[in-house]
């Protein structure tokens, strides 16, 4: 059972934007970066975002993130039909040895 | 390129162990730890861990402490994950990761670079 939660799935037209909130506590993203990941159907995760808002070389600009206390925000604006995939955020959490934590995960559907 | 290269797909009896390698190619092996990530049927990422490549020295969650054993072979720059007492839930397909930090486990790490994944299937 993750404990980062993501809303399941988000929707919209190509061209439009979606936000993907992940939200968890002070033991974990409240006191420590967050990275975001992509999945593409079949595929490993790609890393899209870390230290909470810079994206490695080749990920474009239309990815970004944000954090503000205990919750997480990945956007796409843009959006593009390669952009449908699984999508999970992951941080570090300090309670006893729990280590790194992901995200339920949300699928984004490009309509 | 920069490039981690999985061992193939596994079959396995419950209660039996299973060893799934990671070989890098690309970068310096040393400079980077390696964290392991699971993923069952439908489900989300799981982190099962982190070692140094340069020290070779551990981390594991609790849920998995006992179970299981990260190793790195730096002559050939692989890395391996063995879990032991196999059961029916660790059916799942296993990943390794490059992780930024060498040292320690850092909470500040992402993982920049994924091998393609093993399945590893515990069955009777």
């Amino acid at each position: 059972q993750s404990v980062l939660t993501q809303p399941p799935s988000v929707s919209a037209a190509p061209g439009q934007k979606v936000t993907i909130s992940c939200s968890g506590s002070s033991s974990n993203i409240g006191n420590n970066y967050v990275s975001w990941y992509q999945q593409l159907p079949g595929t490993a995760p790609k890393l899209l975002i870390y230290d909470n808002n810079k994206r490695p070389s080749g990920i474009p600009d239309r990815f970004s993130g944000s954090k503000s206390g205990t919750s997480a925000t990945l956007g796409i604006t843009g959006l593009q039909t390669g952009d449908e995939a699984d999508y999970y955020c992951g941080t570090w959490d300090g309670s006893l040895s729990v280590g790194t934590v992901f995200g339920t995960g949300t699928k984004v559907t490009v309509l | 390129q920069v490039q981690l290269v999985q061992s193939g797909a596994e079959v396995k009896r419950p209660g039996a162990s299973v060893k799934v390698s990671c070989k890098a190619s690309g970068y310096t092996f040393r400079n980077y730890g390696i964290s392991w990530v699971r993923q069952a049927p439908g489900q989300g990422l799981e982190w099962m861990g982190w070692i140094s490549a340069y020290k070779g020295n551990t981390n594991y969650p609790q849920k998995l402490q006992g179970r299981v054993t990260m190793t790195t072979d730096t002559s050939t720059s692989t890395a391996y994950m063995e879990l032991r007492s196999l059961r029916s839930d660790d059916t799942a397909v296993y990943y390794c990761a490059r992780a930024r930090y060498y040292d320690k486990p850092h909470p500040d790490d992402a993982f920049d670079i994924w091998g393609q994944g093993t399945m590893v299937t515990v069955s009777s």
